[in-house]
């Protein structure tokens, strides 16, 4: 298995609910990262797991919870979104992390009306 | 410091001519260096890496790059373009054991028939 699966694809949600964003993988990667991208734009990192730890957070606001449940999981926790938060978000793995290539997912386009 | 400069944003080809899509670094400390693709509504797909081997690097798709210190250059080229590979581009730079990557801002590649 060399594939970063990502679910939903599509999420679309209301200000006040709240929702999570999955991502595993099963190549015995042992960093894990969640990407932002705007249209038209380049991804922009917003936390890395290293061996199930949080290592960076490039000061994500508090709306987005990130957990690390085990190496093959990755979870994005999401509540009072606004509709500025819409974009494509993309998990990633790596063996370890930083230097040898990321692994993407396909990501989840997520709508916030 | 390190960034990644894409010196074009769009590039326009026709169908079965070369591809040259052009990456500046600039780096305190060896780098890696990436291109991923990105087709539309879809996630990244690496295409090659280069990580202080050969210079002179082959990816998928008949894409290569060659990495030119004296340059700070790792430009993308492609003998003979294909309908398929119109996409987004990326170039990335990470740093040894650094967590990070650091993307392009992307050069959207057109494919005319």
């Amino acid at each position: 298995d060399t594939e970063v699966t990502q679910t939903p694809k599509h999420l679309v949600m209301g200000m006040t609910n709240k929702k999570s964003l999955k991502c595993e993988q099963h190549m015995g990667h042992r960093a894990m990262y969640w990407y932002k991208q705007k249209a038209k734009k380049p991804p922009e990192l917003m936390f890395v797991y290293s061996y199930e730890k949080l290592s960076i957070n490039e000061s994500v606001p508090s709306r987005f919870s990130p957990e690390c449940p085990n190496s093959s999981l990755l979870n994005l926790h999401l509540h009072a979104l606004q509709p500025e938060d819409s974009a494509l978000y993309l998990c990633a793995s790596s063996q370890r992390a930083g230097g040898v290539g990321y692994t993407f997912g396909s990501g989840t386009r997520l709508t916030v009306v | 410091a390190q960034s990644v400069t894409q010196l074009d944003s769009h590039v326009s080809v026709s169908e079965g001519t070369p591809v040259l899509l052009r990456c500046n670094y600039s780096s305190s400390y060896s780098p890696s260096l990436f291109w991923y693709v990105q087709h539309p509504n879809k996630g990244l797909q690496l295409l090659l890496k280069y990580t202080s081997a050969a210079t002179l690097v082959k990816g998928i798709n008949g894409f290569e790059a060659e990495f030119k210190k004296s340059e700070t250059s790792f430009h993308l080229t492609k003998p003979s373009a294909h309908m398929s590979d119109a996409a987004e581009y990326f170039c990335v730079v990470s740093l040894y054991n650094f967590n990070k990557f650091y993307f392009g801002s992307g050069t959207k590649l057109n494919v005319k028939p």
